[in-house]
């Protein structure tokens, strides 16, 4: 079993529409990351999250530090939402533990 | 604006050639790392380094050797290229002070041929 779990692996979704990508992790972590990947390979860290909730713009990440379980929400989507998101877990040793990712679609 | 650089965007060398990944980050973080990412595996760590001549083994670095000579460079090395090791190169580099805050860089695709 992978130690960070990401659902769904994809996504389509239509543009305005709400999502939520779900991560659950077995791990031990000082902080839980939100990665997003665009086609062509750079990765952007969105969040760091310890406890509660962040939200920048339309995008919004919570955390269940007693479940182990992570959210990320985007508010009235777009194409150029269009991407692949990565949970992580943030290990002792400062290293980050991924998820295999989320690939979302998101039609005009 | 912070920036992790890698050197390369894409390359393609030969097998049993030696490669030289090259990561260069303007932060003055403390922590670098280098991961490879494979369809269907995600983002496995190769090495990492907490500070200047200092590495640590990640979860796959047979292989490879990683050299951190000063703070703002981190080179990943392939000793003898094999297409195996075919793949997409990410580079990241965190802060000691804000310790999970990554950058990262925009990867280096590598062809073994």
């Amino acid at each position: 079993k992978n130690e960070v779990e990401q659902s769904p692996q994809n996504l389509t979704a239509q543009e305005g529409e709400f999502i939520t990508i779900n991560c659950s992790y077995s791990v031990g972590i000082s902080a839980l990351h939100w990665l997003q990947q665009h086609p062509g390979g750079g990765i952007v860290s969105l969040f760091m999250l310890s406890s509660g909730k962040k939200k920048h713009g339309r995008l919004i990440a919570t955390i269940n530090i007693q479940e182990k379980h992570s959210s990320l929400h985007i508010t009235a989507s777009h194409p150029r939402d269009s991407a692949v998101y990565i949970c992580a877990a943030g290990g002792s040793q400062g290293n980050l533990i991924f998820g295999k990712g989320t690939k979302l679609s998101v039609k005009p | 604006d912070v920036k992790v650089t890698q050197s390369s965007r894409y390359l393609v060398k030969r097998t049993g050639e030696k490669v030289f990944l090259e990561c260069v980050q303007d932060m003055d973080h403390e922590n670098m790392f280098w991961y490879r990412q494979d369809p269907g595996l995600g983002l496995r760590l190769i090495y990492f380094s907490y500070d200047v001549k200092m590495k640590e083994k990640g979860d796959i670095p047979e292989g490879y050797s990683v050299s951190r000579e000063k703070k703002e460079r981190f080179s990943l090395i392939l000793e003898s290229a094999s297409t195996n090791q075919t793949s997409m190169y990410l580079c990241a580099s965190s802060s000691g002070t804000d310790r999970f805050g990554y950058t990262f860089g925009s990867g280096t695709r590598l062809t073994v041929v």
